[in-house]
């Protein structure tokens, strides 16, 4: 079945530290990928997509992801973190071949200030 | 401003009573979608639509149903609720394309 792996389930950083949050998906076909947020009591927000073109994808508040066809992955990334990141994090694939969205099963971020 | 809205946002209700919750959209979209949010699940699609009339099973639909009878409501019904449906529920819609735009969310408890 098809699935999205978010390796890190908890992670706690310092403000400023850099973040990189891995996201890989099991199809070998097209995909679209998202990275969702979502902070406390709040609904998800798109943080960013990619459909096509330049795998590197700039997103809202500073974050960045990269496609790598090759590896099935779609990593978060943030080089200087913010209290005010503290959220959940989803990655989430739609397949060509269904084109219904998948997530992955989140990653907790806490930024201590 | 266009938006997605789900009521109530809060529900308990006791094993064995059919619950409703309600999403209503206001941006047209032809598409929708209910969620469940369980630790270490992530987001689970319990049911979509397509279009008025329009109903598919998702990933886990059993003890759910939906209707679809306008372009802007899609409500969810727990025909008889069980403690394992506790959960957070999500709606969202979709113009078509892959993007969703969530709602925020019902949280429902069942006793």
């Amino acid at each position: 079945a098809q699935s999205v792996s978010q390796h890190n389930h908890h992670v706690i950083l310092s403000e400023a530290a850099s973040l990189e949050l891995g996201c890989n998906y099991s199809y070998g076909g097209t995909v679209n990928l998202f990275w969702y947020v979502q902070y406390p009591g709040q609904h998800l927000q798109l943080l960013l997509k990619y459909f096509s073109g330049d795998p590197l994808v700039k997103g809202i508040k500073g974050f960045e992801a990269e496609f790598i066809k090759s590896k099935f992955s779609f990593n978060l990334r943030k080089p200087s973190v913010q209290w005010s990141d503290t959220a959940e994090y989803f990655c989430a694939v739609v397949p060509s071949n269904t084109g219904k969205l998948i997530f992955g099963q989140g990653t907790t971020l806490q930024v201590k200030p | 401003d266009a938006e997605i809205t789900q009521s109530p946002r809060h529900k308990i209700t006791e094993t064995g009573r059919q619950v409703t919750l309600a999403c209503h959209q206001t941006w047209n979209h032809n598409n929708m979608f209910w969620y469940r949010q369980d630790l270490g699940h992530g987001l689970r699609l319990i049911h979509y639509s397509y279009g008025v009339q329009d109903t598919n099973k998702g990933e886990v639909s059993d003890g759910y149903s939906v209707s679809r009878s306008n372009t802007e409501d899609l409500p969810l019904t727990l025909e008889s609720a069980a403690s394992s449906q506790t959960s957070v529920y999500f709606c969202a819609s979709s113009p078509g394309h892959p993007e969703q735009y969530f709602g925020p969310g019902t949280r429902l408890t069942v006793t």
